[in-house]
């Protein structure tokens, strides 16, 4: 079936840091990849996205590279904010009988230090 | 434009009682998924409704059930509730079932039960 492990938290680390949260998926077939940021009180919001192997997604400085081999898509950031402090989930979407299902990780909780 | 709007923000109910969520999609999408994220977790995938029908369902019992108007607005009902069912219950709306252009979640109706 499908599912994301994705790495515990809590993160915490000072601005200006790089921030790297590791994500790995079981998946039927090459899904659609995600990642999800969640500040608190709100929804979720897309961060970035990679429909294929080899893709790149990246918004705001975040980046994420979808790759195959490892079944991995792990978010990075060469510079983190104080404004980036929220919860991160990486998510993939089902494909067949799970078509527009997203399966999420439990969420990584990123602290950023001014 | 709006996007997407979820009422009540915060409800609290006593055990066996029934609830009703409601679910207003941004505009110009037909797809509505609920997902149910309890504390510290990922949110888990309870169903999702295109075209007024329930089109996917996840690993919820009978007692979660949905509908789909119309105008695409939805409801999340819950019945016979019980304390493990106290989470943040998001709606998220896409166009064709988010295979095109992913989705674009709310932020939540906050569910407790006591």
């Amino acid at each position: 079936g499908n599912s994301v492990t994705q790495m515990e938290g809590p993160v915490t680390l000072s601005e200006e840091a790089f921030l790297t949260i590791n994500c790995t998926y079981t998946a039927t077939g090459y899904p659609s990849l995600f990642w999800y940021v969640q500040y608190p009180g709100e929804g979720l919001q897309l961060l970035l996205k990679a429909t294929k192997a080899d893709d790149k997604g990246s918004n705001k400085g975040f980046e994420a590279t979808y790759r195959k081999e490892t079944t991995s898509f792990h978010l990075e950031k060469g510079s983190v904010q104080v404004s980036d402090s929220a919860v991160y989930f990486c998510a993939l979407r089902g494909r067949g009988s799970t078509l527009g299902r997203l399966y999420f990780g439990r969420g990584t909780q990123l602290t950023v230090w001014p | 434009d709006a996007g997407v709007t979820q009422s009540p923000t915060h409800l609290i109910k006593t055990r066996g009682q029934q609830v009703t969520l409601r679910c207003s999609p941004k505009s110009g999408h037909d797809t509505v998924s609920w997902y149910q994220q309890a504390l510290g977790q990922g949110p888990q995938f309870i169903f999702q409704y295109y075209e007024e029908e329930e089109r996917q369902r996840g690993n919820f019992p009978d007692r979660f059930s949905g509908h789909q108007f119309p105008n695409y607005s939805s409801e999340l009902n819950v019945n016979a509730l019980l304390l493990g069912d106290s989470a943040l219950y998001l709606c998220a709306s896409s166009l064709e079932q988010g295979t095109v252009y992913g989705y674009t979640f709310g932020s939540g109706t906050r569910l407790t039960v006591v």
